[in-house]
């Protein structure tokens, strides 16, 4: 299995649709974050999360709400997806502190029309 | 003005040159990863550095706390190096997660 799993891979949707995009980890890591990449723009930090009761916004978290169900899993939804949410949304995990442990998911790209 | 700034954003090389990625950043931080992504999008670390200077295979990476600066150097490249090498860094005193650059976009030719 992969250290970091996302899912799905790819999903097309419409405008005002409900998303969820998942991430599993088998690092036992503590740190979650969801990050989005856009062309021109770089890696971006939406959420992140320390544990299952820490939940922190990061630099985008407008339009989006994360939830860390487990240590292993964590979600990132769109209440209503629009057009500029197209992107390549990322998981990653990460040891901080310990042995500099970074993961990073395979990415989900959505598109919104 | 971005707080993480790479150089080149693009480079195409002959295969077997010696290459040389830079990243500078005008914040404190407490650490920086140097990141390789693919066509295709996954994304692997390379490197977290917080001092000094970091081999691993034909790959070398070195960080300058002093002058805020860092260099990824690829030896004996190969058309497998080419990918989009990204420079991020964590912030010292700031949220938690990563501050990146806008990548690198690497083509090695054979």
């Amino acid at each position: 299995d992969a250290d970091v799993t996302q899912t799905p891979r790819n999903r097309i949707t419409k405008t005002g649709k409900r998303i969820m995009l998942e991430c599993s980890q088998t690092k036992g890591h503590d740190r979650m974050y969801w990050y989005r990449q856009d062309p021109g723009l770089g890696l971006r930090l939406i959420y992140y999360s320390f544990d299952v009761k820490d939940i922190n916004k990061g630099e985008i978290s407008d339009g989006y709400s994360v939830s860390r169900q487990a240590q292993a899993k964590f979600s990132l939804s769109l209440e209503s997806a629009i057009p500029n949410q197209t992107a390549l949304y990322f998981c990653a995990t990460s040891d901080w502190g310990r042995r500099g442990e970074l993961f990073f998911g395979e990415g989900s790209r959505l598109t919104v029309l | 003005k971005n707080e993480v700034e790479q150089s080149p954003q693009n480079l195409t090389a002959q295969e077997g040159e010696f290459i040389t990625i830079n990243c500078s950043y005008s914040v404190g931080i407490s650490a920086l990863h140097w990141l390789q992504q693919h066509p295709g999008g996954g994304i692997v670390s390379l490197f977290m550095l917080s001092s000094g200077k970091k081999k691993h295979g034909r790959l070398i990476a070195t960080i300058n706390i002093q002058e805020k600066h860092s260099s990824l150097h690829i030896t004996a490249s190969h058309p497998r190096d080419s990918a989009v090498y990204i420079c991020a860094v964590r912030l010292t005193g700031g949220a938690d997660g990563l501050t990146f650059g806008k990548g690198t976009h690497l083509i090695i030719q054979p």
